[in-house]
């Protein structure tokens, strides 16, 4: 079946611009998953969903961050007020959930590429 | 929290050769996953391996979860196989959220 996509896949926006960033998880997965990774550096894990709760936003840089999964499927990460410092990739994952062993199997999408000027 | 470290941060290799990556972790992990990040940027899963061994055709990983290590095995080296190789851990039973390693840069040359 289709994998994790997310759009848009590259997106410019000027300092102080807000923007959306949206995930479609693999079909029936319950967690959800958003990080970031700057150039040259790993993943780092922003936020966590499971269905629609977010059980987990720790991660998340600012206030300027906000995350929702509504409907418990599609999310969408928003950044208000963007900075350069935002600028880098981010990712998003879905998983089965629900702790059962391998299908605890993370699979990612392609990814956004937010570039900040 | 939880350190992982990667090694070698770099490895240049000749087509053909074989090649071993290495994930330490400081804590006790509830998952360990594997994955290849390829020139285009996408993260593809490779091994979910919290303790063990597994093999993938050429590709294989072990996992001694009471000495807080894991190992990428990667035979036959292949162009395609370039990219950066990170190992992910979980710590929590319900929340999965990962923690990247520092990973392995790989060049495979013709």
């Amino acid at each position: 079946g289709a994998g994790v996509s997310q759009s848009p896949r590259y997106k410019v926006a000027k300092r102080g611009q807000d923007v959306a960033l949206r995930c479609d998880p693999i079909s029936g997965h319950v967690s959800l998953f958003w990080y970031q990774q700057a150039l040259g550096q790993g993943p780092e894990f922003l936020t966590y969903f499971q269905n629609e709760a977010q059980l987990d936003k720790s991660g998340l840089p600012s206030d300027r961050f906000f995350a929702e999964r509504p409907e418990g499927s599609v999310s969408t990460l928003k950044i208000q007020r963007t900075q350069q410092e935002d600028s880098a990739v981010y990712l998003c994952a879905s998983s089965w959930g629900l702790a059962l062993n391998v299908r605890d199997t993370q699979y990612f999408g392609p990814g956004t590429r937010l570039t900040v000027l | 929290g939880i350190q992982v470290e990667q090694s070698p941060p770099d490895l240049i290799l000749q087509e053909g050769a074989n090649s071993t990556l290495r994930c330490n972790f400081s804590d006790s992990v509830n998952n360990l996953q594997w994955f290849h990040q390829n020139p285009w940027g996408q993260l593809i899963n490779l091994f979910y391996i919290p303790s063990g061994t597994k093999q993938n055709g050429r590709l294989s990983a072990t996992t001694v979860a009471t000495e807080r290590y894991s190992l990428l095995y990667i035979s036959s080296s292949q162009t395609t196989d370039s990219g950066v190789y990170f190992c992910a851990v979980d710590l929590d039973f319900g929340n999965e959220k990962l923690t990247f390693g520092t990973g392995t840069r790989l060049t495979i040359i013709p």
